[in-house]
């Protein structure tokens, strides 16, 4: 079936460093790839998405390619902010219709002054 | 944007009682909706995948007959919990499939159920 691995966290990262938070896919289809954003107490936020093979989705600074070959959608960042603490989701969902988006476990990300 | 709205927020039930919640999607039509749950510090479960006008479908483990998904219109489905436990106490979130967006899904906030 299509799964989802992203890395464990938490990510503690300080103000103005680089992130990359790692997400690989297994996928039976041609799938779109997602990156969510959970702020604390909050639901879902689309952070940005890839739909076909060396699109770039980018948003807030944050950008994820899609990579066919290494099956894989990392999101980066070159300067995170405090604001940026949050549990981010890698995720897939097959094209073609309204298909379940499958996540990763999440990872958590804590940025300190 | 689309935005989806989650009602209630929040609620605490006993247990044994039933508890209803909303997903409305407030500026488009949804003809497929989706119910999540998440465990603390877990992802997100599918439960359920409900078309407007038809029975819900149910992901394999899930019980139907505990957890009633109704979708009567475009614009709300509703998620019933009935004789709530303690171990249904989770985070549940809705999303709404919207044509325009080229079958994107657009989350609601979440509802945090916790049963006493």
């Amino acid at each position: 079936g299509d799964s989802v691995t992203q890395m464990e966290g938490p990510v503690t990262l300080s103000e103005e460093a680089f992130l990359t938070i790692n997400c690989t896919y297994t996928a039976t289809g041609y799938p779109s790839l997602f990156w969510y954003v959970q702020y604390p107490g909050e639901g879902l936020q689309l952070l940005l998405k890839a739909t076909k093979a060396d699109d770039k989705g980018s948003n807030k600074g944050f950008e994820a390619t899609y990579r066919k070959e290494t099956t894989s959608f990392h999101l980066e960042k070159g300067s995170v902010q405090v604001s940026d603490s949050a549990v981010y989701f890698c995720a897939l969902s097959i094209s073609g219709g309204y298909q379940k988006v499958t996540f990763g476990t999440g990872t958590k990300l804590q940025v300190i002054p | 944007g689309a935005v989806v709205s989650q009602h209630p927020s929040w609620v605490i039930c006993k247990s044994g009682t039933s508890v209803k919640i909303e997903c409305r999607s407030l500026d488009f039509q949804a003809t497929t909706m989706f119910w999540y749950r998440q465990f603390p510090k877990q992802s997100l479960m599918l439960m359920a995948t409900s078309n407007e006008g038809s029975k819900a479908t149910y992901e394999q483990g899930v019980e139907k007959d505990k957890f009633l998904i109704n979708h009567a219109s475009l614009t709300l489905s509703t998620l019933t919990v009935t004789s709530a436990h303690p171990e249904d106490s989770s985070f549940y979130i809705c999303s709404a499939g919207a044509l325009a967006g080229g079958y994107e899904q657009y989350f609601g906030p979440g509802t945090r159920l916790t049963v006493t």
